[in-house]
């Protein structure tokens, strides 16, 4: 089985910081690398997918990018809806694991 | 609009049964693969099972395999999952959720508000 690794698990910032989360695949998944977005009972929400292109809807500050086993999300300026927890996910070859999550706290 | 609306989570005695659904509405249910993700409380996300459009082939999480059955009507727009010989760590809020693809082998653009199970004596 395929294991997702995200880092860190939790990360703390300030509105309008630059924020950086990493996730790593024990194997290539090639770009089948999609990143959500949960707050707290609430379902979560489909950010990114195919590694790098934007779901309808989702604002232009979030960017994902990376290949093979390496993957990142950014967010270019953090806005105050964005505290919240985002994971990755593969779902390469008809399986789909998820990442631990890394939650984005406010500083 | 485009909505999953999951029913039948409760509270269930270990070695029980239970079978949750979820109402589709608003899209083509029927060209669309389907899946079930499941959160522990307090925990991540962890993918339970998939189901083709067509019902032609399903996957299973080991952790479900020979347990948990997926399964879907496309004429009435609804997705099942048959929960059997359930343990305390079932015990997790249960989301469909709408796969981009027929095939099934991509992300999930749609997910419903999830249905609580607990699994309790």
């Amino acid at each position: 089985d395929i294991q997702m690794t995200q880092s860190p698990s939790t990360l703390s910032a300030s509105v309008g910081d630059r924020v950086t989360i990493t996730c790593r695949a024990s194997q290539s998944i090639s770009s089948w690398l999609a990143w959500y977005q949960q707050k707290p009972g609430k379902a979560p929400k489909l950010l990114i997918y195919d590694a790098s292109s934007l779901e309808s809807g989702v604002p232009s500050r979030f960017r994902g990018s990376g290949s093979g086993t390496e993957f990142t999300l950014t967010i270019s300026s953090l806005q105050p809806d964005d505290f919240a927890t985002y994971y990755c996910q593969h779902y390469y070859s008809y399986s789909w694991t998820f990442g631990q999550g890394t939650k984005v706290e406010i500083k | 609009q485009v909505q999953l609306v999951e029913s039948g989570g409760g509270v269930v005695q270990p070695g029980r049964s239970l079978r949750l659904s979820c109402a589709a509405s608003g899209f083509s249910f029927s060209s669309y693969g389907m899946h079930w993700v499941r959160q522990a409380p307090d925990k991540g996300l962890e993918w339970v099972a998939v189901i083709w459009y067509d019902g032609s082939n399903k996957y299973y999480a080991d952790s479900v395999k020979g347990r948990f059955t997926i399964s879907r009507d496309n004429s009435m727009n609804t997705l099942y999952l048959q929960m059997n010989s359930l343990r305390a760590e079932d015990t997790a809020v249960y989301y469909c959720a709408r796969d981009r693809g027929i095939a099934a082998g991509d992300a999930f653009d749609v997910w419903g508000q999830g249905t609580m199970v607990t699994v309790s004596s």
